[in-house]
């Protein structure tokens, strides 16, 4: 069973530019989130991706935009970086269903200089 | 108010020490709760899902108070790998997990 992998592990980028995160879910795993991890906090929730459409949203502003592919690989952008989205970015996979715990990749640490 | 509140802590504890962790949460309509341990700069593991019924895993148990509203894990037998930070985390049913701000756990020899 192929866990979720994320990539980049690191990324350093400057106030204005865009980036763009991967994640690959774990295999049978259909349903993907993203979350956001400032240091000394807990994951925020991000959004949420079931069958290439977005299922559910957080508190994020619209520069925050993701996809999800077919085979449920799923990207993460964000435009227009600010100093305070310096963080770590963790994909989590899981079936769906409210039950069903959600399983987390290493995750990307973003920095914004 | 947070939607789930946790004891920053950290709670400095020798080996072989029991310990116990709660958390409450503001949203009664919340519907699942897990315990995730996460080790310093690393992702977050899932460490058990929290039954109505409580439920054991080995020396960790977790109840759930749906009346109050709040969340416990104990640790029996403290091992030195136990030290790390524990994340209650609640599922509200808006398609997102909710967690704390966790509860730093420092076993000691």
């Amino acid at each position: 069973e192929t866990g979720v992998t994320q990539s980049p592990t690191h990324l350093i980028k400057t106030r204005g530019q865009q980036v763009t995160l991967r994640c690959s879910s774990q295999s049978g795993h259909n349903t993907v989130s993203w979350y956001q991890q400032a240091l000394g906090q807990g994951p925020q929730f991000i959004f949420q991706y079931y069958r290439e459409e977005e299922n559910g949203r957080g508190n994020f502003p619209p520069r925050f935009s993701g996809l999800q592919f077919p085979n449920y690989s799923s990207e993460l952008n964000v435009n227009a970086l600010e100093l305070d989205d310096s963080a770590l970015y963790l994909c989590a996979s899981s079936l769906a269903g409210i039950n069903q715990p959600q399983h987390f990749g290493d995750g990307t640490r973003l920095s914004i200089l | 108010r947070k939607e789930v509140e946790q004891d920053p802590g950290p709670f400095n504890v020798p080996e072989g020490a029991t310990v116990a962790f709660n958390c409450t949460y503001s949203n009664s309509a919340s519907q699942s709760f897990f315990w995730y341990r996460q080790d310093c700069r690393k992702e977050p593991k899932l460490l058990m899902s929290v039954y109505s019924s409580g439920n054991e895993d080995g020396r960790f148990t977790a109840q759930l108070n749906r009346a109050s509203q709040y969340i416990s894990l104990l640790i029996r037998d403290s091992k030195l790998s136990d030290s790390a930070t524990y994340l209650c985390v609640v599922h509200t049913g808006r398609r997102a997990l909710t967690f704390g701000s966790g509860t730093r756990l420092q076993v000691q020899p």
